[in-house]
């Protein structure tokens, strides 16, 4: 157990409004990251962080933004909510750069845009 | 264009068999791939990894094979037991710019052992 949570687990919301998801960890990892699982396209990349206030794009980072003010937390924020949007969202840590990409996941969120 | 690619979406095999999935990637300029599972409903765990310069690592009833000049992975999984049930994602691991590296999932590949 790595110690990531992720809040809301489930949500429904509608088209256009601003959707908020958070990761917390509890031990303190520099690297974040969020993914979305859809059917057909596996694990992708949206946003990571490998540090507060340091932020990047991952492959698809557009209509995301991420925010990381806190080592513990780092929160993604889709600005306006699209049904494309709809997936489940997971949130990750690596434990130090060097562990060659063993990464921890979240339980997830499963999102529903309507 | 896909960076690294599960060609076999299904799989399914019977208990105490070996089950072999497969990955192929495109690009050399990796430092280490590696396997994940995940279970519906539950967020991907980290299986076993393989570094550029070997070409199998094992670990239990896990083994992965990586052949370079192929641009090939397997993981081989004996005997295969029904809690072996999941989706499986091979991933690359390598460098995305500045001082960061990331990793690629390929789309997954769903093993049912089948008691």
């Amino acid at each position: 157990d790595a110690g990531i949570t992720q809040s809301p687990r489930h949500k429904v919301t509608e088209t256009g409004t601003p959707v908020t998801l958070r990761c917390h960890q509890t031990e303190n990892h520099r690297y974040m990251y969020w993914y979305r699982q859809d059917p057909g396209h596996g694990l992708r990349l949206i946003h990571y962080s490998y540090g507060v206030k340091d932020t990047d794009k991952g492959e698809v980072s557009d209509g995301y933004s991420v925010s990381r003010s806190k080592t513990e937390d780092f929160l993604l924020t889709l600005e306006s909510a699209t049904s494309s949007q709809t997936s489940v969202y997971f949130c990750a840590i690596a434990r130090a750069s060097g562990r060659a990409g063993e990464q921890y996941f979240g339980p997830g969120t499963r999102l529903t845009v309507t | 264009d896909q960076q690294v690619k599960q060609n076999s979406p299904s799989l399914s095999v019977q208990e105490g068999r070996i089950s072999i999935l497969n990955c192929d990637y495109t690009n050399s300029m990796f430092d280490y791939f590696l396997w994940y599972k995940k279970y519906p409903a539950e967020g991907p765990t980290f299986l076993i990894s393989i570094s550029s310069i070997k070409d199998k690592n094992e670990d239990g009833r896990f083994t992965v094979f990586l052949n370079k000049s192929a641009k090939h992975l397997s993981l081989h999984i004996v005997p295969s037991q029904p809690g072996d049930s999941a989706v499986y994602f091979c991933a690359e691991f390598g460098y995305s710019g500045g001082s960061n590296y990331k990793l690629t999932f390929g789309k997954g590949t769903l093993l049912t052992v089948n008691p």
